[in-house]
């Protein structure tokens, strides 16, 4: 079975620019989560989805970010207007269960911005 | 609000016995975690607890307390290729808002 697919896997873009991050779930999981992995902040849930509804945006640092999964098996980040500090390895991963006991992580979308 | 407490960094050698500490706050627990992260990897699930008690999966164990809000992640036998960062992990009321700590850096030596 085909895990968490994330995309793009690497992107660098200049400050400003728009960047968005594309997301296929597990087939069957309903629980999506978006996370930004620093090495000074660590492991930040920012955004998490049951059946495709937004639960909790509250980790999603500023209005610059947004996230949307029109459908069970898609889901994006976006952040417009990128800036350096923006800058992390973002995470999306699934769980097939409400308790989110399990969660697969894709392998990251690693973004650079200069 | 929710908060983890891992030691940033352990140090063992191969063979030996290693147990990883996690201390947690949570207004409504649903579980605790543990995932592991290879350097340029992605966190890859481990063990779960959800009531009292150890779980044993192969060279790894978890244990919970929940009147003390603890945890911890027991490896034996350890390997080299056991080096890597270990994450305790909380799910929050309703289990959505799983929330992970700073993560133990492993480190097995020769």
């Amino acid at each position: 079975d085909a895990g968490v697919i994330q995309s793009p896997r690497h992107e660098v873009t200049e400050m400003g620019q728009e960047v968005t991050l594309r997301c296929k779930p597990i087939s069957g999981h309903n629980s999506l989560f978006w996370y930004r992995q620093t090495m000074m902040r660590g492991l930040e849930l920012l955004i998490y989805f049951n059946n495709n509804v937004p639960i909790d945006d509250s980790g999603m640092p500023e209005d610059r970010f947004s996230a949307k999964m029109p459908n069970a098996s898609f889901s994006t980040l976006k952040i417009q207007p990128s800036e350096p500090r923006d800058s992390a390895v973002y995470f999306c991963a699934s769980s097939p269960r409400t308790g989110a006991d399990t969660i697969y992580f894709g392998e990251g979308s690693w973004l650079t911005v200069v | 609000g929710q908060s983890l407490e891992q030691p940033s960094e352990v140090t063992a050698v191969e063979g030996a016995i290693v147990q990883i500490n996690c201390t947690y706050q949570t207004s409504g627990f649903y579980g605790l975690s543990w995932y592991q992260q290879h350097d340029g990897g992605a966190p890859t699930f481990l063990s779960y607890n959800a009531l009292d008690g150890l779980e044993e999966t192969g060279r790894f164990s978890s244990f919970l307390s929940r009147s003390d809000s603890y945890g911890y992640l027991l490896l034996q036998e350890l390997q080299m290729k056991d080096s890597a960062s270990y994450f305790c992990a909380v799910g929050g009321t309703g289990g959505f808002k799983t929330i992970f700590g700073a993560g133990t850096r492993l480190f097995v030596k020769a």
